[in-house]
């Protein structure tokens, strides 16, 4: 089955600076890359997905990579503030629908 | 749009008893899945049910687990007997594979904890 790899598993920057997140997946049948954002207590939240065929994503802050030949996707998270503070985890699957393979998250604490 | 829901919140039960868990999915999500996240873990797929029936049960542990999903809407988690080791929050989500966007929307979870 699909293992997915995370890394680091905490990380701490200053408010302000660049945080990236790693993954690498060992199924090559992996088509959908989605990332999750889980503060303490709470439900798992997609903040941001991409998909085999594309290889960056964009969104305000946040921008996701895929490498589909070395099997590896970065979370990219610019000019970050205390509320992003959270666990981050990302996931892999053969196509959006089906269940989704976890990484074990990064914490990331941003402090002002 | 309301979101997914579960209950209860919190679950705290002896070992070798007992529980169950129940998932109301968003309106019109066909599918809907139930994760076990234990602490310091990402989430890991327990069941997956398309409509009423079972897509993937490949790592529910069979023996004390057991899910349904009767009328393809609400559905229900149920352990018996408990061991130390099912303590976990247990996440349903739900997705709609007919949108051209297929989030899956997670729950509130439920914490259970095995004394």
């Amino acid at each position: 089955g699909e293992n997915v790899e995370q890394h680091p598993s905490t990380l701490s920057v200053q408010e302000g600076d660049s945080a990236v997140i790693k993954c690498t997946y060992s199924d090559s049948a992996s088509n959908y890359f989605p990332w999750y954002k889980q503060e303490l207590g709470k439900r798992p939240q997609l903040i941001i997905d991409i998909r085999s065929n594309v290889g960056e994503k964009k969104d305000q802050r946040i921008a996701v990579t895929l490498n589909k030949t070395a099997k590896h996707f970065s979370l990219h998270i610019t000019e970050t503030q205390p509320e992003d503070s959270a666990v981050y985890f990302c996931a892999a699957s053969g196509d959006s629908g089906y269940a989704l393979n976890f990484g074990k998250g990064t914490s990331l604490l941003v402090t002002p | 749009e309301a979101g997914v829901a579960q209950s209860p919140r919190y679950k705290i039960i002896e070992k070798r008893q007992s529980v169950a868990f129940w998932c109301n999915p968003i309106s019109g999500h066909a599918t809907l899945y139930w994760y076990q996240q234990i602490l310091g873990q990402g989430p890991k797929l327990l069941i997956q049910f398309q409509n009423n029936g079972v897509v993937d049960d490949s790592q529910l542990p069979k023996d004390r687990f057991s899910a349904e999903r009767l009328k393809g809407v609400d559905s229900t988690l149920k352990i018996q007997p408990a061991k130390l080791e099912d303590s976990a929050v247990y996440l349903c989500a739900s997705t709609n594979l007919l949108e051209a966007v297929n989030e899956q929307f997670f729950g509130p979870g439920t914490r259970l904890t095995v004394l």
